[in-house]
């Protein structure tokens, strides 16, 4: 299994809302990432967890909460979002175990959100 | 700061012909180099990896260079065909973090 899943695939929330993204992996990876990216923009990093651990935060806001259940498992909990949140969120997943700035990694398809 | 680049943002050409694809960086001394493919609203998905001692690395109809002289790496599209149509992202790492992606480049190959 190669492949990276991520839920929902769409969502659409108001700036009171608190939702959650999803996203799943069952590669044996040790690295997950997630990503933001915006249209015709590349993909931005914003947290990387490595051995289910939180490595790199990339200065952003608390609004965003990452979480790592375990090592198949990503969350990001969404709170209090701004219309400019809305992007395309990509999981990612490395080997991680090289250390991750060597890692290729695997995307999920996305989550397209969407805050009114 | 380290700054990644990718000269055209869009490239048309073609099908049947080589779409070469540039992406310079400055600042910085990457030990590798990465390129990626991405579709309209879907993830990237990973192609090649180059190191800083390797010149070439194919795959396919795919072909990479690294110029550590130049900062440069190319990427080449041999025998291009309209399902080859996408945003092509090249990606390398910076200390202490993971991968950073260049602004990509999208290509089109029509028939």
């Amino acid at each position: 299994d190669t492949e990276v899943t991520q839920t929902p695939k769409h969502l659409v929330m108001g700036m009171t809302n608190k939702k959650s993204l999803k996203c799943e992996q069952h590669m044996g990876h040790r690295a997950m990432y997630w990503y933001k990216q915006k249209a015709k923009k590349p993909p931005e990093l914003m947290f990387v967890y490595s051995y289910e651990k939180l490595s790199i935060n990339e200065s952003v806001p608390s609004r965003f909460s990452p979480e790592c259940p375990n090592s198949s498992l990503l969350n990001l909990h969404l709170h209090a979002l701004q219309p400019e949140d809305s992007a395309l969120y990509l999981c990612a997943s490395s080997q991680g175990t090289s250390g991750v700035v060597l890692d290729t990694q695997y995307f999920g398809p996305g989550t397209r959100l969407t805050v009114l | 700061s380290q700054k990644i680049e990718q000269n055209s943002e869009a490239l048309n050409i073609q099908e049947g012909k080589t779409a070469t694809l540039t992406c310079n960086y400055t600042n910085y001394s990457p030990a590798y180099l990465q390129w990626y493919r991405q579709d309209p609203g879907r993830g990237p998905v990973f192609l090649l990896l180059i190191r800083e001692n390797e010149k070439e690395k194919r795959k396919e109809r795919l072909k990479v260079t690294f110029d550590t002289t130049l900062k440069q790496s190319l990427f080449h599209i041999t025998a291009s065909q309209p399902a080859d149509s996408a945003t092509y992202l090249c990606a390398f790492n910076q200390a202490g973090t993971a991968l950073i992606f260049g602004k990509g480049t999208t290509l089109s190959v029509s028939s």
